[in-house]
């Protein structure tokens, strides 16, 4: 299985200020039709996870644009340009390329 | 807009059969893969397993052949079973729709394994 590994797993913030989350993983993400399948997905306490982004850098609809993916290989980052408080969560990377689907540790984001 | 809702036994016992179905409404199941993510309270995520509309499926190996997931779309349901449960089974379910993504996501079931 690809292991995806997450950096760091607590990310203490200022409010306002930016935050960046790393996730590596153990074999490139690239899939032979040339897409990157690495998901990255915010969950707030008590509730789903929520999609923020797909293939590395594409926003879903709703998702406030202070929020960026990049990345390529096995090296892929989640950025947040300022920090709210309705950030609060942990924020899981997940790569669907190469089957069982894998997600890292998680990161808990905390003000 | 799309939603999914787990439901079943909040209670197994160990070395029974788990058993859940996902309803799907605001949309339909055609053309789309169907999943089942689970996490153990207070841990990661771990995907199970998904089913495309038609039938074809894809299982965690990490579950020793212990998951079956099968489609009702007429129900506009899928459903989860894993047999065998031991207390290690214990987590909340979720369904979800997608294959390499998952934009919808039920609110999540917990399934405790005891006797």
């Amino acid at each position: 299985d690809v292991v995806m590994t997450q950096s760091p797993l607590s990310l203490p913030v200022t409010l306002g200020q930016p935050a960046s989350i790393s996730c590596r993983s153990s074999q490139s993400l690239v899939h032979s039709d040339r897409n990157t399948y690495l998901n990255w997905f915010q969950q707030r306490p008590g509730q789903s996870p929520r999609r923020l982004i797909y293939k590395v850098s594409n926003r879903d609809p709703g998702v406030p644009d202070r929020f960026g993916g990049s990345g390529s290989g096995t090296e892929f980052t989640l950025k947040i340009s300022r920090v709210e408080a309705e950030d609060v969560g942990v924020y899981y990377c997940m790569q669907t390329t190469h089957w069982p689907g894998t997600f890292g540790q998680g990161t808990k984001l905390e003000i | 807009q799309v939603q999914l809702q787990e439901s079943g036994p909040g209670l197994v016992k160990p070395s029974e059969t788990l058993s859940l179905t996902c309803t799907v409404s605001g949309g339909s199941m055609s053309d789309y893969y169907w999943s089942w993510i689970r996490q153990p309270p207070g841990k990661g995520l771990e995907w199970i397993g998904y089913i495309y509309y038609m039938g074809t499926t894809n299982y965690n190996p990490s579950l020793n052949n212990r998951v079956t997931i099968s489609i009702d779309t007429s129900k506009k349901q899928f459903s989860l079973k894993l047999k065998s449960v031991t207390a290690a089974d214990t987590a909340v379910y979720y369904c979800a729709r997608g294959q390499r993504g998952y934009i919808y996501w039920g609110q999540g079931t917990l399934v405790t394994v005891s006797s």
